[in-house]
């Protein structure tokens, strides 16, 4: 099973700030990766896919990079509704595993 | 508009069993393999079961093996899963979820694009 490992665990941002996520797999995952945002009550949200490919509608504030086994979330300028868990996950093999999450709180 | 709809969760006695359901709508729902994910309270998220787009093949997580089925039916647009012997580490909100192939000739299974709001199960005495 591929693990999946996001840091840090709480990430405390000023509105207006950048924030960058980071994911790290046990093994290759080639850029078979996606992260998803998810608020307090609700589904999660497909926002990345293919590490780097935005969902239809995500702002371009909201970018992914990196292959292989090392992965970022970046959030450029922090708006008030992007305070949320985030999470990754490797589509390359079974089972899809998903990171612990990175909590994106208020400073 | 994709919409999917959980229903089925409740509380359940350790040693019970339960079977969810999904309304799929907006899409071609036999076009696509559909999976199970849940979130134990405060948890993060789980993968469980996974369904290929016309229900021939399936693949759950080794810990849950025997004990959850997943399953559909195309014609109705509807997804399962049957869960036998639930334990109080069950416990948990579960979703469906729309796969995202990174390709479909041949199909390759990839991301999830749209997910329901979820259902509650709640396995205690």
């Amino acid at each position: 099973e591929i693990v999946m490992t996001q840091s840090p665990a709480t990430l405390s941002v000023s509105s207006g700030e950048r924030a960058t996520l980071s994911c790290r797999a046990s093994q290759s995952v080639s850029s078979k990766l996606a992260w998803y945002q998810q608020k307090p009550g609700h589904p999660p949200r497909l926002l990345i896919y293919g590490a780097s490919t935005r969902a239809t509608g995500l702002p371009a504030r909201f970018s992914g990079s990196g292959s292989g086994t090392e992965f970022t979330l970046t959030i450029s300028s922090l708006q008030s509704e992007d305070f949320a868990v985030y999470y990754c996950q490797q589509y390359s093999d079974w089972p899809k595993t998903f990171g612990q999450g990175t909590k994106v709180e208020i400073k | 508009e994709v919409q999917l709809l959980e229903s089925g969760g409740g509380l359940v006695q350790p040693g019970g069993s339960l079977r969810l359901s999904c309304a799929a709508s907006g899409f071609s729902f036999s076009s696509y393999a559909m999976a199970w994910v849940r979130q134990a309270p405060g948890k993060g998220l789980e993968w469980v079961s996974v369904i290929t787009n016309s229900g021939d093949s399936t693949t759950s997580a080794d810990s849950l093996k025997g004990r959850f089925a997943i399953s559909r039916d195309n014609s109705n647009n509807m997804l399962f899963l049957q869960m036998n012997n639930l334990r109080p580490e069950d416990t948990a909100v579960y979703y469906c979820a729309k796969d995202q192939p990174t390709q479909m000739y041949p199909y390759d299974s990839g991301s999830f694009d749209y997910w329901g709001q979820g259902t509650l199960v709640t396995v205690s005495s």
